[in-house]
């Protein structure tokens, strides 16, 4: 199985500072079909997750663009730039290039 | 206004049975794919199956293969697990999700507890 590797564990941040979470893949997230089906989520508090970024570095409907997602192959990072009271949870990455498809353990992003 | 509603939640003993549903609303239900993710007390989140739109394509990591069964009705547009032979390790709540470009929506979760 795929084993997708996230650090840091926890994130301590000031509010209006930028955070970077990793994500790495035990093997590469390229499909045969040349898609790579690498997601990222966050679940606050007490809440669902909720899709924040899908195949790497798109954007879901409604998501702010201080959300950025880059990478490729095996190395994935999600950036979230003047990071605000409602960005603070647990972001987890998740892989649908290869079955089975696995989460990362998640990143608490907190505040200092 | 997609929306999922889970339920059938409860506590069961080790061995037996249970059915979650999901109703959903707001889409037209039967083109889209649709998963069940579970989630531990206090851990991380965990893929649990996935079906296709007409419930002719089932995909489950081991850990629920051969247990679990998802289905659809889309005449209903509603979603199901069905979980067999239920051990202690799913303990969870459980959520449906909407399965496009990932995971894009998803319901509220219901508890599922499997204890004596």
């Amino acid at each position: 199985d795929v084993v997708l590797t996230q650090t840091p564990v926890a994130q301590p941040v000031t509010l209006g500072d930028q955070a970077s979470i990793s994500c790495r893949s035990s093997q590469s997230l390229v499909h045969s079909n040349g898609n790579t089906y690498l997601e990222w989520y966050l679940q606050k508090p007490g809440q669902s997750p909720q899709l924040l970024i899908y195949k790497v570095s798109n954007r879901f409907s409604g998501v702010p663009d201080r959300f950025i997602g880059s990478g490729s192959g095996s190395d994935f990072t999600l950036k979230i730039s003047r990071v605000e009271p409602e960005d603070l949870g647990v972001y987890y990455c998740f892989q649908a290039t290869h079955d089975p498809y696995t989460f990362g353990a998640g990143t608490k992003l907190e505040l200092k | 206004e997609v929306q999922l509603v889970e339920s059938g939640g409860g506590l069961v003993q080790p061995g037996r049975s249970l059915k979650l549903s999901c109703a959903a609303s707001g889409f037209t239900f039967s083109n889209y794919y649709m998963a069940w993710v579970r989630q531990a007390p206090k851990k991380g989140l965990e893929w649990v199956a996935t079906i296709s739109t007409s419930g002719s394509r089932t995909y489950y990591p081991d850990s629920v293969k051969g247990r679990f069964t998802i289905s659809r009705d889309n005449a209903k547009s509603s979603l199901y697990l069905q979980m067999n032979s239920l051990k202690s390790e799913d303990t969870a709540t459980y959520y449906c999700a909407r399965h496009l470009h990932g995971f894009d929506y998803w319901g509220q979760g219901v508890m599922v507890t499997v204890s004596s």
